[in-house]
């Protein structure tokens, strides 16, 4: 069945460090893929898509490109601020409008 | 702008009592969805609704049911109450579409649920 596989956190960071969260998922067919944030105390919100194979979506100074070759969908960020500490959750398009959501990655960046 | 609203943020009640938590949405989605989320495993769905009165079980529906009557209402009920329903509960819509960016879900702010 569709799965979506992330990096077990927390992943700490200090401010302005580079920062990779990785995401590979299995699925079939051709999905939507999806990175959304958790900041504390609220609900989600998607951070970024893409579509298709090849798409690169970006957002806030974050990306990911979405690779149908080693369906992979890596979050990215040159720079991080103390205000990206979050959690990340990586989530693929399925059947009925549902997604499948990733154990998320939380993020902690010191100053 | 999307919004989604759950009517407690914050919600304590007592193992056995029937519990109800409400979602209202506001941009006429078809979709709207339940999840719980819990450290290290992510959001699981509990149920769905696409459309008024209609529901699906999700991957873990025991202990809970829903009610949809009108189109931008959908609520969870704990019909008992136990403890290990202690969870963040997450309510999402989206609309109906064919395109793939219409799978992007809007989430409301959740509940923290505590069964003591």
């Amino acid at each position: 069945g569709n799965s979506v596989t992330q990096m077990e956190g927390p992943v700490t960071l200090s401010e302005e460090a580079f920062l990779t969260i990785n995401c590979t998922y299995t699925a079939t067919g051709y999905p939507s893929l999806f990175w959304y944030v958790q900041y504390p105390g609220e609900g989600l919100q998607l951070l970024l898509k893409a579509t298709k194979a090849d798409d690169k979506g970006s957002n806030k100074g974050f990306e990911a490109t979405y690779r149908k070759e080693t369906t992979s969908f890596h979050l990215e960020k040159g720079s991080v601020q103390v205000s990206d500490s979050a959690v990340y959750f990586c989530a693929l398009s399925a059947p009925s409008y549902k997604l499948i959501f990733g154990s998320g990655t939380r993020l902690l960046v010191r100053p | 702008d999307v919004k989604v609203t759950q009517s407690s943020r914050y919600l304590v009640k007592r193992t056995g009592e029937k519990v109800f938590l409400e979602c209202v949405q506001d941009m006429d989605h078809e979709n709207m969805f339940w999840y719980r989320q819990d450290p290290g495993l992510g959001l699981r769905l509990i149920y769905f609704s696409y459309d008024v009165k209609m529901k699906e079980k999700g991957d873990i529906p025991e202990g809970y049911s829903v009610s949809r009557e009108k189109k931008e209402r959908f609520s969870l009920i704990l019909e008992s109450a136990s403890t290990n329903q202690t969870s963040m509960y997450l309510c999402a819509s989206t609309p109906v579409g064919t395109s793939g960016s219409l799978y992007e879900q809007y989430f409301g702010p959740g509940t923290r649920l505590t069964v003591t």
